[in-house]
């Protein structure tokens, strides 16, 4: 039972290329959701999935794209990343109001 | 929407005092509030949580007290050990939905 994972762990890009960080969850939870957290902040929410087939914005949505795969997957989007994007990602699921358990992260730096 | 102030932003004691970290919320229809744990490069842990129908939930050293009147929440640690010096996180939410975050608090334990 691996929880939360997500992929890759670390990525450097450089301004305008994109990519796609991906999250799986085995715990059959409903609810997937997207955050960034920059240094010495709190996380902030991208976008969030209440449930399979239904996506819906967050705190700062701008500049990122989500698909909800399945129940498992939940991916983020870069389509041009900015520098203003370098930050730490984590995804998180839940499941009834339960805690939300969240993954590793993924260090991403955009030169 | 909802915004979440948490202080102090650093606190310092010594091993085996108390640590207190504040937090507040703006909408009174949050009614889940959990605190994470998070070490250096790690993913943000939950301690533990409350939920607006009671007062006060304790688990062995930690404990955290909801005033729903005053929109207010406080985390309290007692004997402090080395292993609690992390940053942590208050939120607010809907029923442990989109989580909003508090800016953190670096609590430093001194042996």
């Amino acid at each position: 039972n691996a929880g939360v994972t997500q992929t890759p762990k670390f990525q450097v890009l450089k301004t305008g290329q994109s990519m796609t960080l991906q999250c799986a969850q085995d715990m059959n939870h409903n609810s997937m959701y997207w955050y960034r957290q920059d240094p010495g902040m709190g996380l902030r929410l991208i976008y969030y999935s209440a449930s399979e087939g239904t996506t819906d914005k967050g705190e700062v949505p701008n500049g990122y794209n989500v698909s909800r795969l399945n129940k498992r997957e939940f991916s983020l989007r870069l389509e041009s990343a900015a520098p203003s994007q370098t930050s730490v990602y984590f995804c998180a699921s839940t499941q009834g109001g339960q805690p939300q358990h969240f993954g590793d992260g993924t260090r991403l730096s955009i030169l | 929407g909802e915004n979440v102030e948490q202080h102090p932003s650093t606190l310092s004691v010594q091993e085996g005092d108390s640590a207190v970290i504040k937090c507040t919320y703006s909408d009174s229809a949050s009614n889940y509030f959990p605190w994470y744990k998070q070490e250096l490069g790690k993913r943000p842990q939950l301690i533990i949580d409350i939920r607006s129908n009671v007062g006060e939930k304790k688990d062995q050293r930690i404990a955290v007290t909801l005033n729903k009147t005053a929109k207010h929440f406080s985390l309290h640690i007692t004997e402090t050990q080395p292993e609690d010096s992390a940053v942590y996180f208050c939120a607010a939410s809907k029923q442990a939905q989109k989580l909003v975050f508090g800016q953190g608090t670096r609590l430093t334990i001194n042996p």
